[in-house]
């Protein structure tokens, strides 16, 4: 069965630390692997994704993630946190065995304190 | 930059009632999808469109549930008798093709509370 594991409810940070909010997988097939954020009362906003190619992808807001594919794992990472980083992380993947069906994380809530 | 519209914000109904929720996806998308998240729990695919009519659906998808593009800009979700269960947020998402190249847009959801 395909998934996606989120193991941390929630991460807090200091304004300026470096940030990693963890995702691993299990799915069948090549994985393409997403971040989306969701601010309070707000719908899911596409941050980046991995599809081939370079491991590291970077995406809005000064994220990037990194696929591992002996860990099965696309952390997320920012250098230095800001205040308004704080939100709901979700990580999806799909592949052509989910028939391109997002499969979801459970979600972290990122904290960043200033 | 286009976004995807959803309405209402939040709806309020009696168990057993029906209720439609309301999307308008991107206008350049073709592809169209619901998804529902519980209070405290992961994000659920419900269905995906294409070309007027259901191209994957999920197990959660009865036959309680229905989706139409009753014009060129809508795209709704209807649930038919609503249970107590079917409280939650709900998310219309629009993309441009189907796979791994294209990222789904989502709108901010309507929160759907049944009493």
């Amino acid at each position: 069965a395909q998934s996606v594991a989120q193991p941390e409810d929630q991460v807090n940070v200091a304004e300026g630390n470096p940030l990693t909010v963890k995702c691993t997988y299990s799915v069948s097939g090549n994985p393409y692997l997403f971040w989306y954020v969701q601010y309070p009362n707000r719908g899911l906003q596409f941050l980046l994704k991995y599809i081939t190619g370079d491991n590291l992808v970077k995406g809005s807001y000064g994220f990037e993630a990194e696929f591992n594919k002996s860990q099965t794992s696309f952390h997320l990472k920012k250098p230095s946190a800001l205040v308004s980083d704080s939100a709901l992380y979700f990580c999806a993947v799909m592949s052509m065995d989910s028939n391109y069906q997002l499969i979801w994380g459970a979600g972290t809530k990122l904290i960043i304190k200033p | 930059e286009p976004e995807v519209t959803q309405t209402p914000s939040h709806q309020v109904t009696q168990m057993g009632q029906e209720v439609i929720l309301r999307c308008v996806p991107i206008s350049n998308h073709l592809y169209f999808y619901w998804y529902r998240q519980i209070l405290g729990q992961k994000v659920e695919f419900l269905v995906s469109f294409y070309n007027n009519e259901i191209s994957e659906k999920s197990e959660i998808f009865d036959d309680q549930f229905s989706v139409e593009r009753p014009d060129g800009s809508n795209f709704t979700l209807k649930i038919r008798s609503t249970k107590l269960e079917d409280s939650a947020m709900y998310f219309c998402a629009s993309s441009v093709g189907q796979g791994r190249n294209q990222p789904q847009h989502f709108g901010d959801g309507t929160r759907l509370s049944i009493l």
